[in-house]
């Protein structure tokens, strides 16, 4: 299994520029999360995914979408770059939620800087 | 609100000895706690978990301790080795159904050879 799988790992916007981070996942899991970290902080979760077609909005949503069209696939959309969505970005999958305690497995990581 | 804090930025050890981070957290609700592991560059990976019905948990070198009356959680990692330097995060699942994570900052592990 390749795990949780994120592109493009760097990418340069400028402002106002849209743009789309893929994830995808080959473990099966229901359960799909976008987080972002700043410098020096922890992550953030921006949307969550609990099984295809079902999207919710997490701690920071604004500015972002996503779609969950697959159980595999989960792109996360910025619409109009601005420079507060410089960050990193992870995605990560989970086989269930709270109940099971079961492991969130992350991405590498996607770095984003807007000029 | 929900919160999550690590009592320190950074922990310098010297390569050999035993490593201690801890974390605090705020939500009662709370049931299951994460530790991982973030090099430099690379997504956060999993360490050790626990849930909320046990104080203690081992793993390889690494034992996670739960004290749920004072709500904290501490990492120790023993006989700490050069590979071990890294940021380290304590989540927990708060009290949301759907899996989602609630992290701390992080603690920066320094290990001095």
């Amino acid at each position: 299994n390749a795990g949780v799988t994120q592109t493009p790992k760097f990418r340069i916007l400028k402002i106002g520029q849209s743009m789309t981070l893929q994830c995808t996942q080959d473990m099966n899991h229901n359960y799909m999360y976008w987080y972002r970290q700043d410098p020096g902080m922890g992550l953030k979760l921006i949307y969550y995914s609990v099984g295809a077609g079902i999207t919710d909005k997490g701690e920071v949503p604004n500015g972002y979408n996503v779609s969950r069209s697959t159980t595999e696939d989960f792109p996360l959309r910025l619409e109009l770059a601005a420079p507060s969505q410089t960050s990193v970005y992870f995605c990560a999958s989970s086989s269930a939620g709270r109940s099971s305690g079961n492991t969130i497995y992350f991405g590498e990581g996607s770095w984003l800087t807007v000029v | 609100g929900e919160s999550v804090g690590l009592h320190l930025p950074t922990l310098s050890v010297q390569e050999g000895d035993n490593s201690i981070i801890n974390c605090a957290y705020s939500n009662s609700a709370s049931d299951y706690f994460i530790w991982y592991k973030q090099e430099s560059g690379k997504g956060p990976q999993f360490i050790i978990d626990i849930r909320s019905n046990m104080d203690k948990r081992q793993g390889q070198r690494v034992t996670v301790l739960l004290n749920k009356t004072v709500k904290h959680l501490s990492l120790q990692i023993a006989a700490t080795q050069p590979g071990d330097s890294a940021v380290y995060f304590c989540a927990e699942n708060g009290s949301s159904n759907t899996g989602k994570l609630i992290f701390g900052q992080g603690t920066t592990l320094q290990v001095k050879p």
